[in-house]
């Protein structure tokens, strides 16, 4: 079984500061963590993946998450938050465990909705 | 690269009529096709998954009659909605991933308001 908690459902910055978005998960086997973003009314887009390569995973628009086995967490941060950061992001983990029925079966976080202000 | 398209993005339609949503990938053969169900400030809630030329496989507590799911190409995915009642209504997305490939990529999203 796997399952994805995000600490926070609502996290506010001023343009400029940094983002940090949290993320803790549990799974049966080594698992893929990705996050998403998604803007009002929109699909998800891909922010970055972790897949058991290096644990400091840089995604687009100079979002990064780090994988910590130890504390199983993969927070998602940016260092300086811009207005069109504003939006929903999931944390998601994917059971890779080949040849089950769960191999690629993503599970969502609760989402975090991050709002930048000027 | 990667891209999924998702057809209509927002439909009304009246209280027992059906309704069909398309899922295609435009530029990559998508070997697995899921879909998920989003209601209002909630996360994504995977209904069922696909394989191409084969029977889905819903979770638990979808209705497999009610959400007809055909994969019929690489490149396309439907879900019909049977006889939609007002608690259907909502936001229907589609991901495709790759044979071999676990990353899902997410079309844009359709959504269904039934009158």
């Amino acid at each position: 079984a796997q399952s994805v908690t995000q600490l926070d459902s609502h996290v506010s910055v001023s343009e400029g500061t940094p983002v940090l978005l949290r993320c803790n998960y549990s799974s049966s086997y080594s698992p893929s963590l990705f996050w998403y973003v998604q803007h009002p009314n929109k699909g998800l887009q891909l922010l970055l993946k972790y897949t058991s390569a290096a644990t400091l995973v840089k995604g687009i628009n100079g979002f990064e998450a780090e994988f910590k086995k130890s504390e199983t967490s993969f927070h998602l941060t940016k260092p300086s938050a811009h207005m069109s950061d504003a939006a929903e992001y999931f944390c998601v983990v994917s059971d890779s465990h080949a040849g089950g029925t769960s191999y690629g079966k993503l599970t969502f976080g609760q989402g975090t909705i991050l709002t930048v202000h000027p | 690269g990667a891209v999924v398209s998702q057809h209509p993005s927002r439909v009304i339609c009246k209280s027992g009529t059906s309704v069909k949503i398309e899922c295609r990938s435009l530029d990559f053969q998508a070997t697995t096709m899921f879909w998920y169900r989003q209601f209002p400030k909630k996360s994504l809630m995977l209904m069922a998954t696909s394989n191409e030329g084969s029977k889905a496989t819903y979770e638990q507590g979808v209705e497999k009659d009610k959400f007809l799911i055909n994969h019929a190409s690489l490149t396309l995915s439907t879900l019909t909605v049977t006889s939609a009642h007002p608690e259907d209504s909502s936001f229907y997305i589609c991901s495709a991933s790759q044979a071999g490939l676990e990353t899902q990529y997410f079309g844009p999203g359709t959504r269904l308001l039934v009158l």
